[in-house]
């Protein structure tokens, strides 16, 4: 089965500065997509950003980027100009291409954005 | 559009009972997972339902099953609960046909188990 690991728990980052969270994850597929999502204190989750396996270029979003590293199958989100709004709990995710929607989700590393 | 809606938001059984959760996707949507969320633990996925089907399912023991009917709305059911079943429950609903599946949340329901 897929994992995905979020070896940081807790970061914490001034305003206005940038800040990366990793995760990593293992898989014997080619094709598959990755996922970050927040979860702020209200609960809902929401997507942040994708990134589809197949394709070399990194996904950015605004102020959101990831590095994504196939080979060595890393997959980091970068927040830049940090907002007191990014303040939440980020859960990295994957899915496989095939049929079925099943995805495995990190175990999260909460953001603290500090004024 | 209307978002993933879930009820109850909170509830709390006592050991051995049976719950019954719910889930209205958006509007459109056929695909609903349901996951459970523990501190620690992040989230672990259940199962997944597509046009009434089940689809995928998660490595969670039997007392946890679910349905979806034919409006896309799924249930999801707990039977003789452990305390160890407290948790936020999560739902989330996607077109499901294709590759491009973005998954949209519900809010949860917090199940607390005494």
């Amino acid at each position: 089965a897929q994992t995905v690991t979020q070896s940081q728990p807790e970061m914490s980052v001034q305003e206005a500065e940038t800040v990366t969270l990793s995760c990593t994850y293992d898989t014997s597929e080619s094709d598959y997509y990755l996922f970050w999502y927040k979860q702020p204190p209200s609960r809902q989750m929401i997507l942040v950003i994708r990134q589809e396996a197949y394709k070399q270029q990194n996904a950015t979003e605004n102020r959101f980027s990831v590095n994504f590293q196939k080979a060595a199958k890393s997959f980091s989100l970068k927040i830049s100009d940090s907002q007191l709004g990014d303040a939440a709990m980020y859960f990295c995710a994957y899915r496989s291409a095939g049929i079925g929607n099943q995805f495995y989700f990190g175990t999260g590393t909460s953001l603290t954005v500090i004024p | 559009k209307a978002g993933v809606t879930q009820t109850p938001r909170y509830l709390i059984k006592t050991r051995g009972q049976q719950v019954t959760l719910s889930c209205s996707p958006i509007s459109g949507h056929r695909s609903v997972s349901w996951y459970q969320q523990t501190p620690g633990q992040g989230l672990q996925f259940l199962f997944e339902y597509f046009s009434e089907t089940q689809r995928n399912k998660g490595n969670f023991p039997g007392r946890f099953s679910g349905r979806q009917f034919s409006n896309s709305r799924s249930e999801m059911n707990v039977s003789t609960l452990e305390l160890g079943d407290s948790a936020l429950y999560l739902c989330a609903s996607s077109l499901g046909g294709g590759l491009n599946n973005e998954q949209f949340f519900g809010p949860g329901t917090r199940l607390t188990v005494l």
